[in-house]
């Protein structure tokens, strides 16, 4: 199976702050992966998928880049409602759909 | 967009077996796969496997292999997801969710069930 390292595992910012997730795939999978948000308690919500592009709703201060094995989630202005356990998630292979480890996000 | 409500919290003896449900509405069912992917408590996600309910296709995770079975009814609009000699490793909770079967992201997602394993 193909592995996510997402990091960091925690991050504590400031409303207004620029914060940046990256997830990192044990082997190329292309543009194959998507970035889900959960907030405490709530069903996971789809923000990216195909690396890039952003999901119908999503606020466009979210934000997603890489290729090949590289990737990262950026908020460009965090704010109160953003806070929540980012994940990513690898769809390269129909027999291995992994996630990553999770990033949990706190206002300072 | 579709909706998907599964059924109720389950609490299950060790060795047995648990099935829960999946009820779309609002949208297309059999052209889209569902999947399943369950989390742990305070965890992170693992997926299980999905089915396409038009052919009724299915695709398991090697972890699961044996021990998950995934059906679908097009005339009710549900899928199923069972999961047999349950263990206290299993409590978590879990979630279905549509999946367009040429890509491979999750939307939308179900409210998630309950499941807790304990003798």
């Amino acid at each position: 199976d193909i592995q996510m390292t997402q990091s960091p595992s925690s991050l504590s910012a400031s409303v207004g702050d620029r914060v940046t997730i990256t997830c990192r795939a044990s082997q190329g999978i292309t543009n194959y992966i998507a970035w889900y948000q959960q907030r405490p308690g709530k069903v996971p919500k789809l923000l990216i998928y195909a690396a890039s592009t952003l999901q119908s709703g999503v606020p466009s201060r979210f934000s997603g880049s890489g290729f090949g094995t590289d990737f990262t989630l950026t908020i460009s202005s965090l704010q109160p409602e953003d806070v929540a356990t980012y994940y990513c998630q690898n769809y390269n292979s129909d027999h291995s759909l992994t996630f990553g480890g999770g990033t949990k996000v706190e206002i300072k | 967009q579709v909706q998907l409500v599964q059924s109720g919290a389950e609490v299950k003896r060790p060795g047995s077996s648990v099935k829960v449900s999946c009820k779309a509405s609002g949208g297309s069912f059999s052209m889209y796969a569902i999947t399943w992917v369950r989390q742990a408590p305070g965890q992170g996600f693992e997926w299980m496997g999905a089915i396409l309910p038009i052919f009724g296709t299915t695709n398991y995770a090697q972890m699961f292999h044996g021990r998950v079975t995934l059906t679908a009814d097009e005339g009710t609009s549900t899928a199923y997801m069972e999961l047999n000699s349950l263990k206290s490793e299993d409590t978590a909770v879990y979630y279905c969710a549509q999946m367009n079967p040429m890509a491979g992201w999750f939307d939308p997602w179900g409210q998630g069930t309950l499941v807790i394993v304990s003798s």
